[in-house]
């Protein structure tokens, strides 16, 4: 029940700009784009989330439509180490009597692979 | 330095066996989540806890147990009632729950094989 589309690899040569994009077409008004990627055998790793705005990190850069129907996350500098498979996830939240809490609901994600 | 520590990183269970999966956090954060993972797939939320002595079932929560004794501390127990239980289970946490402008931060995960 992802609700997120993504395509399922790209290549990308050391040393340029990795785009990955994502479709969020029915994203919610208050809910957050995240990315995440995860190296094979270890943790998801948190790269950066947005709203509405274009973020910046020390990682990377997130473009999120006007519509925010969808994003694309920037690595500027690919480098070998960038390789790994990339989650774009829409948060989703549900409130209980104690207050709220959220899951993050991961796809199949993108398979990118930096090539030297 | 500040993070997730899960352990062990491989676990190895005989049929018929509980096994107990540790995740400590010393981030200071409120909520913790336990999710699973299979080969090739998403992740999936087994349970989580927004506050100490406090936690609430995800969408794959039966066969598994938790507890919330401590907020640096978030357990995970997988019985033998868990009829398919090799995955790659990951803990988390983030600061604040119900905060979507919070990030969940991962450990490295354990790794679990049924022999």
């Amino acid at each position: 029940d992802a609700k997120t589309t993504q395509p399922t690899s790209m290549d990308c040569a050391e040393g340029r700009a990795a785009n990955l994009p994502c479709n969020h077409s029915t994203i919610s008004g208050n809910e957050y784009v995240y990315w995440y990627r995860q190296i094979h055998s270890q943790g998801p790793q948190y790269i950066i989330h947005g709203l509405k705005n274009n973020e910046t990190n020390e990682m990377a850069s997130l473009i999120i439509t006007e519509d925010r129907k969808s994003s694309t996350l920037i690595l500027p500098h690919a480098t070998l180490r960038d390789t790994a498979v990339y989650y774009c996830i829409v948060r989703v939240i549900s409130l209980s009597t104690q207050g709220g809490s959220e899951k993050l609901v991961f796809g199949k994600g993108t398979k990118l692979t930096v090539n030297p | 330095d500040g993070g997730i520590t899960q352990s062990p990183k491989y676990l190895f269970r005989k049929e018929g066996q509980n096994v107990t999966l540790s995740c400590e956090q010393n981030l200071n954060h409120d909520a913790m989540y336990w999710y699973r993972q299979d080969p090739g797939q998403g992740l999936r939320l087994i349970y989580y806890s927004q506050i100490v002595n406090d936690f609430q079932k995800g969408d794959i929560a039966e066969g598994y147990s938790v507890s919330r004794e401590k907020k640096e501390s978030f357990p995970l127990t997988v019985t033998s009632a868990q009829k398919n239980p090799t995955a790659f289970y990951l803990c988390a946490s983030s600061s604040k729950a119900g905060d979507s402008n919070q990030p969940q931060h991962f450990g490295d995960g354990t790794r679990l094989s049924i022999l």
